[in-house]
C-alpha cells in the first residue's frame, strides 16, 4: 500500500540554523500539506500546495518558513532561522481526493 | 473562530466493549470530516471520513456519524481491542474554496484494558 514517507525521522538542531524536511508524497497524489504539532497539543495546519504554488497558510507559516516541490516526487519545509518554539513534530500529508494521508512524521528539537 | 473540540478527553473501557468518542465542531461551512487515530511516536492513520451529505458511514468495525443539527460527530468502535488504543482525533475541512486544509481536535485518548 503507498504511504507518505518522511526524513529525517528526528533531527536536532541549534536556534538561528536553518533546517530542510523532506517528504515523499503518494506519488498520484495532487494535494500536498504540512502540519505540526507541539508535544501534547493537537495537530496544526501549517500550509498546503498544489499545482506548484502554495494554495493557503495559516499564520504560523511565516516568513521563516517555505516549501517547494523540485522535483516530480519530494515536497520539502524549509525553515530558514529556527526557533526554540518550533520544536515540534512536522506532518506531511498528501491527497488525491477528499482523504489526507500522513506520513510518520519528522521530530524537530530546536536547541 | 473555527474550532473542533472533543467533550472527553479520556476514555477507558473493557476489551470487547464498544467505545463511542465524541467531537463538536463549530464551522457550518464544513462539509467533511475524518478521524484519525494516532499512536505514540506515529503520524495521525486515517480511520474513517464522511461528507455533510450523509449523517452515517460504517467500517469495519467502526461508524461514523454525523448530526449537523448540533454539528457533532461520533466514532463508534465496535468489540474494541487492546491495539485500538491510541489518541483519536476528529478533523473538518471548510467547503468553498478551501485546498483541504484540515482544523483538528484536541484528540481523545482511549485506553483498551484487556
Amino acid at each position: 500500500e503507498p504511504e507518505v514517507t518522511q526524513t529525517p525521522s528526528h533531527q536536532v538542531t541549534q536556534m538561528g540554523q536553518e533546517v530542510i524536511l523532506r517528504c515523499v508524497p503518494i506519488s498520484n497524489h495532487l494535494y500536498f500539506y504540512w502540519y505540526r504539532q507541539i508535544l501534547g497539543q493537537k495537530v496544526e495546519f501549517l500550509v498546503s500546495f498544489y499545482n506548484n504554488e502554495i494554495s493557503e497558510k495559516s499564520e504560523i507559516f511565516d516568513d521563516q518558513f517555505s516549501v517547494e516541490r523540485p522535483d516530480g516526487s519530494n515536497f520539502t519545509l524549509k525553515i530558514r532561522s529556527t526557533k526554540l518554539e518550533d520544536s515540534a513534530m512536522y506532518f506531511c500529508a498528501s491527497r488525491e481526493t477528499y482523504t489526507q494521508y500522513f506520513g510518520p512524521g519528522t521530530r524537530l528539537t530546536v536547541l | 473562530g473555527e474550532s473542533v473540540g472533543l467533550h472527553l478527553p479520556t476514555l477507558s473501557v473493557q476489551e470487547g466493549d464498544n467505545s463511542i468518542i465524541n467531537c463538536a465542531y463549530s464551522n457550518s461551512a464544513s462539509d467533511y470530516f475524518i478521524w484519525y487515530k494516532q499512536e505514540s511516536g506515529k503520524g495521525p492513520q486515517f480511520i474513517i471520513d464522511i461528507r455533510s451529505n450523509m449523517d452515517k458511514r460504517q467500517g469495519q468495525r467502526v461508524t461514523v456519524l454525523l448530526n449537523k443539527t448540533v454539528k457533532h460527530l461520533s466514532l463508534q468502535i465496535a468489540a474494541t481491542q487492546p491495539g485500538d488504543s491510541a489518541v483519536y482525533f476528529c478533523a473538518e475541512a471548510g467547503g468553498g474554496t478551501s485546498y483541504g486544509k484540515l482544523t483538528f481536535g484536541q484528540g481523545t485518548i482511549l485506553t483498551v484494558h484487556p
